[in-house]
């Protein structure tokens, strides 16, 4: 089906290790984000992605690498997971069109221990 | 100055009532007020949005009202529904003016209408 899918949808980790997030969409929109969920904090931008090899930090980049090598993917790394990366992550697309909405996928949701 | 406040953080109404949320920013460089709706489980998705030159949008029960001078923005659901509790984000962006479609999110409401 087209759309915006993400995986693995639940993921334990243990801190110090490396997690990885993944983000597929099929739309080929330009626009990509990556948004983390907190109660209290409502969504904030970790990265963005203009396009393929072009990425940029959001609000609260700091522990977290991107890469977009091709349009439809844009995965998320935790270089090496902390308690405090628990969250709930979403990843977005939207088209290059001044206006156009963010589409969500259904979220990551990541438990550090 | 990048901040979109949110309030309240939850709100309890009856079935028919109004709900009502509001948001204030501080960025009069922002000219795109979306409001997304998230249920339990779900990504966010686009409920309605707004751009500073209308004072008002409607679609169906939903309506936005802007108020450029004081820089709010506020959500109303006329009739409000059991199906429409879920958890609601303003957010605000310089789509139009800026590079970028970066959007800045409120904190986020959680409606719970009551049967």
């Amino acid at each position: 089906d087209a759309g915006i899918t993400q995986s693995p949808r639940y993921k334990i980790t243990e801190t110090g290790r490396q997690v990885t997030l993944m983000c597929h969409q099929t739309w080929s929109h330009s626009y990509m984000f990556w948004y983390r969920q907190d109660l209290g904090h409502g969504l904030r931008l970790i990265y963005y992605s203009a396009a393929a090899d072009i990425t940029d930090k959001g609000e609260v980049p700091d522990g977290y690498v991107v890469s977009r090598s091709k349009t439809e993917n844009f995965p998320l790394t935790l270089e090496s997971a902390t308690r405090s990366q628990t969250s709930v992550y979403f990843c977005a697309s939207s088209a290059v069109k001044a206006g156009d909405e963010q589409y969500f996928g259904p979220g990551t949701r990541l438990t550090v221990t | 100055q990048q901040q979109v406040k949110q309030s309240p953080q939850s709100l309890i109404v009856q079935k028919g009532g109004i709900s009502i949320i509001n948001c204030a920013y501080e960025n009069t460089a922002f000219d795109y007020f979306p409001w997304y709706q998230q249920f339990p489980g779900k990504g966010p998705a686009l409920l309605i949005a707004i751009r500073p030159d209308v004072s008002e949008k409607k679609e169906g029960r939903f309506t936005i009202s802007f108020n450029k001078s004081a820089k709010q923005f506020s959500l109303h659901i006329m009739d409000s529904q059991p199906g429409d509790s879920a958890t609601y984000f303003c957010a605000a962006s310089q789509y139009y003016g800026g590079a970028t479609n970066k959007l800045i999110f409120g904190t986020g409401t959680l409606l719970a209408v009551q049967p």
